[in-house]
């Protein structure tokens, strides 16, 4: 399939070495977060979620932190494998009235065997 | 369960030509998205559908994008007449709910060419 973005920010780590991607969202009136993963000629698939009232967030090998002093999400996982390499963005929402997201321009991770 | 369904998965016109995408959601889910993605971007909202009424389509170019969702099930996206700058993925979502935190899922986009 086609890249999702030529030319993104890269972060390349080695298989098994923890991963941090940082986003910098733009709402300071947001105050739901998710992060997404996107592999080549794929549409995102939800990796994890958090809302403003928490400042960190657990699943399986993934954890998200919100910082809203400055505006500022990362995703951190663990012991990185060759199928997290992909393209990672994180999105925000605001408002009651409005559903649709409001997406990062994007990380590419490269995970090197 | 069937993911979000979407066709063609590539299509390849001429500027000021027209082109319709397709996009299944997922079967019982009542909101429906088009995002338009362009290379090295994230997706960008163009319209959001409860069932058969339009919700959001502040940022869709309405002078040359159009979709509709008439039965509440399926939609389509057309562009006409397109221009260069059109070319990127085209992608559709769905969720089950209105509720904001309801977990969207995206089909696999279609890709436009615009030459």
């Amino acid at each position: 399939g086609e890249s999702v973005g030529l030319h993104l920010p890269t972060l390349s780590v080695q298989e098994g070495d923890n991963s941090i991607i940082n986003c910098a969202y733009s709402n300071s009136a947001s105050d739901y977060f998710i992060w997404y993963k996107q592999e080549s000629g794929k549409g995102p698939q939800f990796i994890i979620d958090i809302r403003s009232n928490m400042d960190k967030r657990q699943g399986q090998r993934v954890t998200v932190l919100l910082n809203k002093t400055v505006k500022h999400l990362s995703l951190q996982i663990a012991a990185t494998q060759p199928g997290d390499s992909a393209v990672y963005f994180c999105a925000e929402n605001w408002g009651t009235g409005r559903r649709a997201l409001t997406f990062g321009s994007g990380t590419r991770l490269q995970v090197q065997p | 369960e069937a993911g979000v369904a979407q066709s063609p998965r590539y299509k390849i016109i001429e500027k000021r030509q027209s082109v319709a995408f397709w996009c299944n959601p997922i079967s019982g889910h009542a909101t429906l998205y088009w995002y338009q993605q362009i290379l090295g971007q994230g997706p960008k909202l163009l319209i959001q559908f409860q069932n058969n009424g339009v919700v959001d389509d502040s940022q869709l170019p309405k002078d040359r994008f159009s979709a509709e969702r008439l039965k509440g099930v399926d939609s389509t996206l057309k562009i006409q007449p397109a221009k260069l700058e059109d070319s990127a993925v085209y992608l559709c979502a769905s969720s089950l709910e209105v509720a904001r935190d309801n977990e969207q899922f995206f089909g696999p986009g279609t890709r436009l060419t615009v030459l």
